[in-house]
């Protein structure tokens, strides 16, 4: 059974304290495996797509790398406005996504 | 350009009563997606609609949940005879081609009472 877990549950974080994000997985066939930033009461945001072992993508603060079992998401001297939900997915077939619960993230400053 | 957009962005039914939510896709995007968000949970995939060819709708939870899609326009999903377990966040996403990045809109917050 294909599974996404995410952790942790919440993270907290003071300005400037860089931290990482994990999303582990169990798929037969990674297709993509896709962040995305949500924030209360909007819709999921597109930040990345990483497609094999060992890619990675930048995007301001944010970088984000893929093994053959996890992913991980580096923030780095994170601030306030970095405050919101992250979520994993991974592509299962076509065009599914098993998504995680997500990690919320609280920055203070 | 518009992204996705989705109404209402609240819906109040009382059990029993039948809604419908309405989700507008990217222009061009050929295929479209619908996700239930309950608390504290991922997103779960209901259904999926790609062009012409019939939708994929092995996500959907019961036979009182059905959506359909107008060429490659706007969707509705339609829940029937609702309960309090339906109440969630109904999100849609579209996509330029099948497996090409999904692109969400708000979504629409129901509750059941």
């Amino acid at each position: 059974e294909d599974q996404v877990t995410q952790s942790p549950e919440a993270l907290r974080l003071q300005e400037g304290e860089s931290s990482s994000l994990n999303c582990s997985y169990t798929v037969s066939g990674l297709r993509g495996l896709f962040w995305y930033r949500q924030d209360p009461g909007k819709g999921p945001e597109f930040l990345f797509t990483l497609y094999s072992a060992g890619e990675e993508k930048e995007k301001e603060r944010l970088k984000a790398t893929l093994t053959k079992k996890e992913s991980f998401l580096h923030i780095t001297a994170p601030k306030p406005e970095d405050s919101a939900t992250y979520l994993c997915a991974v592509q299962v077939g076509d065009y599914k996504l098993s998504f995680g619960a997500g990690t919320t993230v609280t920055v203070r400053a | 350009g518009a992204g996705v957009s989705q109404s209402p962005s609240n819906k109040v039914t009382e059990k029993g009563k039948d809604v419908e939510l309405r989700c507008d896709p990217i222009s061009g995007h050929t295929a479209l997606y619908w996700y239930r968000q309950r608390l504290g949970q991922g997103l779960e995939f209901l259904i999926y609609f790609q062009g012409n060819s019939a939708p994929d709708k092995s996500g959907l939870p019961s036979d009182r949940f059905s959506a359909e899609r107008t060429g490659e326009s706007v969707s509705t999903l339609t829940i029937q005879r609702t309960q309090q377990e339906d109440s969630a966040v109904y999100l849609c996403a579209s996509s330029l081609a099948q497996g090409a990045t999904q692109y969400f809109g708000p979504g629409t917050r129901l509750t059941v009472l």
